[in-house]
Protein backbone atom coordinates (compact mmCIF):
# COMPACT_ATOMS: atom_id res chain seq x y z
CA UNK A 1 0.00 0.00 0.00
CA UNK A 2 1.32 3.57 -1.03
CA UNK A 3 0.78 6.33 1.76
CA UNK A 4 1.97 8.63 -1.03
CA UNK A 5 0.59 8.61 -4.69
CA UNK A 6 2.22 11.18 -7.46
CA UNK A 7 1.22 11.56 -11.25
CA UNK A 8 1.97 11.95 -13.38
CA UNK A 9 5.29 9.57 -13.97
CA UNK A 10 6.31 10.80 -16.67
CA UNK A 11 5.85 14.25 -18.08
CA UNK A 12 7.94 15.85 -21.00
CA UNK A 13 7.12 19.51 -21.82
CA UNK A 14 7.77 22.10 -23.66
CA UNK A 15 10.18 25.15 -22.39
CA UNK A 16 8.07 28.07 -21.52
CA UNK A 17 5.08 26.04 -20.28
CA UNK A 18 2.93 25.75 -17.26
CA UNK A 19 3.46 22.71 -15.23
CA UNK A 20 1.52 20.91 -12.92
CA UNK A 21 2.97 17.68 -10.97
CA UNK A 22 0.40 16.56 -7.94
CA UNK A 23 0.38 14.70 -4.69
CA UNK A 24 -2.15 12.55 -2.78
CA UNK A 25 -1.57 10.97 -0.05
CA UNK A 26 -3.74 8.81 2.74
CA UNK A 27 -2.50 9.51 6.26
CA UNK A 28 -2.79 12.38 8.37
CA UNK A 29 0.26 14.84 8.47
CA UNK A 30 2.18 17.22 10.11
CA UNK A 31 4.01 18.59 6.97
CA UNK A 32 4.65 18.03 3.30
CA UNK A 33 7.93 18.27 1.56
CA UNK A 34 8.17 18.98 -2.20
CA UNK A 35 12.32 17.63 -2.97
CA UNK A 36 13.93 18.06 -6.50
CA UNK A 37 16.29 15.45 -7.93
CA UNK A 38 18.76 16.36 -10.77
CA UNK A 39 20.17 13.23 -12.70
CA UNK A 40 23.61 13.99 -10.48
CA UNK A 41 21.50 12.68 -7.68
CA UNK A 42 21.54 14.73 -4.76
CA UNK A 43 17.96 16.03 -3.36
CA UNK A 44 17.30 19.17 -2.51
CA UNK A 45 13.91 20.15 -0.47
CA UNK A 46 12.18 23.02 -2.34
CA UNK A 47 8.85 23.49 0.10
CA UNK A 48 8.05 22.81 3.21
CA UNK A 49 3.89 22.80 3.68
CA UNK A 50 1.83 22.31 6.60
CA UNK A 51 -1.00 24.60 5.03
CA UNK A 52 -1.82 26.91 2.28
CA UNK A 53 0.45 27.99 -0.35
CA UNK A 54 4.18 28.93 -0.94
CA UNK A 55 6.04 30.62 -3.58
CA UNK A 56 9.51 30.71 -4.88
CA UNK A 57 10.88 32.25 -7.73
CA UNK A 58 8.84 30.43 -10.90
CA UNK A 59 7.44 27.39 -8.20
CA UNK A 60 4.16 27.57 -6.66
CA UNK A 61 3.21 25.09 -4.08
CA UNK A 62 -0.07 24.27 -2.72
CA UNK A 63 -1.67 22.22 -0.38
CA UNK A 64 -5.16 21.16 0.88
CA UNK A 65 -5.30 19.08 4.39
CA UNK A 66 -9.37 18.12 3.84
CA UNK A 67 -8.78 16.91 0.85
CA UNK A 68 -4.73 14.87 1.41
CA UNK A 69 -3.86 16.77 -2.09
CA UNK A 70 -0.60 18.82 -2.79
CA UNK A 71 0.23 20.37 -6.63
CA UNK A 72 3.58 21.77 -7.80
CA UNK A 73 3.37 24.27 -9.89
CA UNK A 74 6.34 25.35 -12.42
CA UNK A 75 5.71 28.66 -14.57
CA UNK A 76 7.66 29.10 -17.30
CA UNK A 77 9.55 25.95 -17.61
CA UNK A 78 13.34 25.88 -18.35
CA UNK A 79 15.35 22.74 -19.43
CA UNK A 80 17.24 23.61 -16.35
CA UNK A 81 14.22 22.28 -14.62
CA UNK A 82 14.56 18.76 -16.09
CA UNK A 83 14.66 16.54 -12.69
CA UNK A 84 12.71 14.09 -10.45
CA UNK A 85 10.45 15.62 -8.00
CA UNK A 86 9.37 14.06 -5.01
CA UNK A 87 6.39 14.15 -2.39
CA UNK A 88 7.53 13.38 1.05
CA UNK A 89 5.02 13.69 3.67
CA UNK A 90 5.91 13.81 7.56
CA UNK A 91 3.22 11.62 9.27
CA UNK A 92 1.42 13.47 12.37
CA UNK A 93 2.76 11.92 15.52
CA UNK A 94 5.58 9.61 13.73
CA UNK A 95 8.64 11.65 14.12
CA UNK A 96 11.30 8.96 12.80
CA UNK A 97 10.55 8.78 9.06
CA UNK A 98 9.07 10.16 5.80
CA UNK A 99 6.64 8.46 3.39
CA UNK A 100 7.86 9.11 -0.39
CA UNK A 101 6.30 8.88 -3.42
CA UNK A 102 7.57 7.26 -6.41
CA UNK A 103 8.46 10.54 -7.99
CA UNK A 104 8.03 12.36 -11.06
CA UNK A 105 10.22 12.71 -13.65
CA UNK A 106 9.92 16.03 -15.60
CA UNK A 107 11.80 16.38 -18.86
CA UNK A 108 11.37 20.53 -20.22
CA UNK A 109 12.44 20.47 -24.06
CA UNK A 110 14.05 23.63 -25.49
CA UNK B 1 25.33 27.29 6.19
CA UNK B 2 22.98 24.73 7.21
CA UNK B 3 23.49 21.45 5.78
CA UNK B 4 23.83 17.63 5.45
CA UNK B 5 27.06 16.34 4.14
CA UNK B 6 27.59 12.68 3.46
CA UNK B 7 31.09 11.38 2.26
CA UNK B 8 32.42 9.70 0.00
CA UNK B 9 29.54 11.03 -3.12
CA UNK B 10 30.38 7.90 -5.04
CA UNK B 11 32.40 4.73 -4.33
CA UNK B 12 32.80 1.52 -5.39
CA UNK B 13 33.98 -1.47 -3.47
CA UNK B 14 34.11 -5.19 -3.80
CA UNK B 15 31.83 -7.87 -1.96
CA UNK B 16 32.75 -8.33 1.91
CA UNK B 17 34.96 -5.43 2.02
CA UNK B 18 33.91 -3.29 5.43
CA UNK B 19 33.06 0.65 4.42
CA UNK B 20 31.39 3.50 6.21
CA UNK B 21 29.23 6.33 4.92
CA UNK B 22 29.69 9.41 7.09
CA UNK B 23 26.96 11.82 7.43
CA UNK B 24 27.55 15.37 9.29
CA UNK B 25 24.81 17.66 9.99
CA UNK B 26 25.89 21.21 11.69
CA UNK B 27 22.01 22.35 12.64
CA UNK B 28 22.31 20.46 16.22
CA UNK B 29 18.94 18.23 14.72
CA UNK B 30 17.92 15.49 17.19
CA UNK B 31 16.55 13.17 14.34
CA UNK B 32 18.58 11.91 11.66
CA UNK B 33 18.29 8.90 8.93
CA UNK B 34 19.67 6.65 6.47
CA UNK B 35 17.73 5.51 3.28
CA UNK B 36 18.56 4.19 0.19
CA UNK B 37 16.79 4.85 -3.61
CA UNK B 38 16.17 2.27 -5.99
CA UNK B 39 14.84 1.98 -9.19
CA UNK B 40 11.18 1.31 -8.73
CA UNK B 41 11.10 1.01 -5.37
CA UNK B 42 11.64 4.38 -4.18
CA UNK B 43 12.79 5.90 -1.34
CA UNK B 44 13.53 3.48 1.98
CA UNK B 45 14.16 3.90 5.34
CA UNK B 46 17.16 1.60 6.51
CA UNK B 47 17.96 3.41 9.92
CA UNK B 48 16.94 6.56 11.67
CA UNK B 49 17.85 7.74 14.90
CA UNK B 50 16.06 10.39 17.36
CA UNK B 51 18.79 11.87 19.60
CA UNK B 52 23.03 10.52 20.74
CA UNK B 53 23.25 6.67 21.38
CA UNK B 54 19.18 6.35 20.03
CA UNK B 55 18.48 4.45 17.03
CA UNK B 56 16.38 2.09 15.52
CA UNK B 57 15.42 0.15 12.45
CA UNK B 58 14.04 1.20 9.45
CA UNK B 59 11.70 -0.93 6.90
CA UNK B 60 15.27 -2.48 5.29
CA UNK B 61 17.88 -2.48 7.78
CA UNK B 62 19.51 -5.88 6.61
CA UNK B 63 23.09 -5.69 6.16
CA UNK B 64 23.38 -2.13 7.63
CA UNK B 65 24.81 -1.26 10.92
CA UNK B 66 24.66 2.42 12.48
CA UNK B 67 25.67 4.66 15.52
CA UNK B 68 25.07 7.81 17.05
CA UNK B 69 28.24 8.98 19.63
CA UNK B 70 27.40 12.75 18.74
CA UNK B 71 24.68 14.48 17.75
CA UNK B 72 25.94 15.42 14.65
CA UNK B 73 27.21 12.63 13.27
CA UNK B 74 25.39 9.26 12.27
CA UNK B 75 27.61 6.80 10.33
CA UNK B 76 26.29 4.08 8.01
CA UNK B 77 28.28 0.72 8.59
CA UNK B 78 28.22 -2.00 5.26
CA UNK B 79 30.03 -5.12 7.25
CA UNK B 80 30.24 -7.10 4.81
CA UNK B 81 28.78 -5.53 1.39
CA UNK B 82 26.81 -7.75 -1.14
CA UNK B 83 26.15 -6.49 -5.02
CA UNK B 84 22.21 -6.17 -3.62
CA UNK B 85 23.29 -3.42 -1.80
CA UNK B 86 24.62 -1.26 -4.93
CA UNK B 87 22.41 1.71 -4.64
CA UNK B 88 22.13 5.95 -4.12
CA UNK B 89 22.20 6.34 -0.35
CA UNK B 90 20.66 9.71 1.63
CA UNK B 91 21.37 10.78 4.66
CA UNK B 92 18.61 12.71 5.94
CA UNK B 93 18.20 14.90 9.60
CA UNK B 94 15.16 17.08 11.41
CA UNK B 95 13.91 18.55 14.40
CA UNK B 96 11.15 17.53 16.73
CA UNK B 97 10.48 21.27 17.11
CA UNK B 98 9.53 22.00 13.83
CA UNK B 99 9.34 20.07 10.58
CA UNK B 100 11.92 21.15 8.86
CA UNK B 101 13.80 18.88 6.79
CA UNK B 102 17.21 18.65 5.13
CA UNK B 103 18.88 15.80 2.97
CA UNK B 104 22.40 15.10 1.88
CA UNK B 105 23.58 14.90 -1.18
CA UNK B 106 23.72 11.39 -1.69
CA UNK B 107 26.17 8.51 -1.78
CA UNK B 108 26.05 6.49 -5.04
CA UNK B 109 27.77 2.78 -3.79
CA UNK B 110 28.72 -0.17 -6.41
CA UNK B 111 29.76 -3.46 -4.51
CA UNK B 112 31.32 -5.84 -7.69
Amino acid sequence: KNEVEQSPQNLTAQEGEFITINCSYSVGISALHWLQQHPGGGIVSLFMLSSGKKKHGRLIATINIQEKHSSLHITASHPRDSAVYICAVRPFMVVNKFYFGSGTKLNVKP
Amino acid sequence: EAQVTQNPRYLITVTGKKLTVTCSQNMNHEYMSWYRQDPGLGLRQIYYSMNVEVTDKGDVPEGYKVSRKEKRNFPLILESPSPNQTSLYFCASGSFRDTEAFFGQGTRLTVV
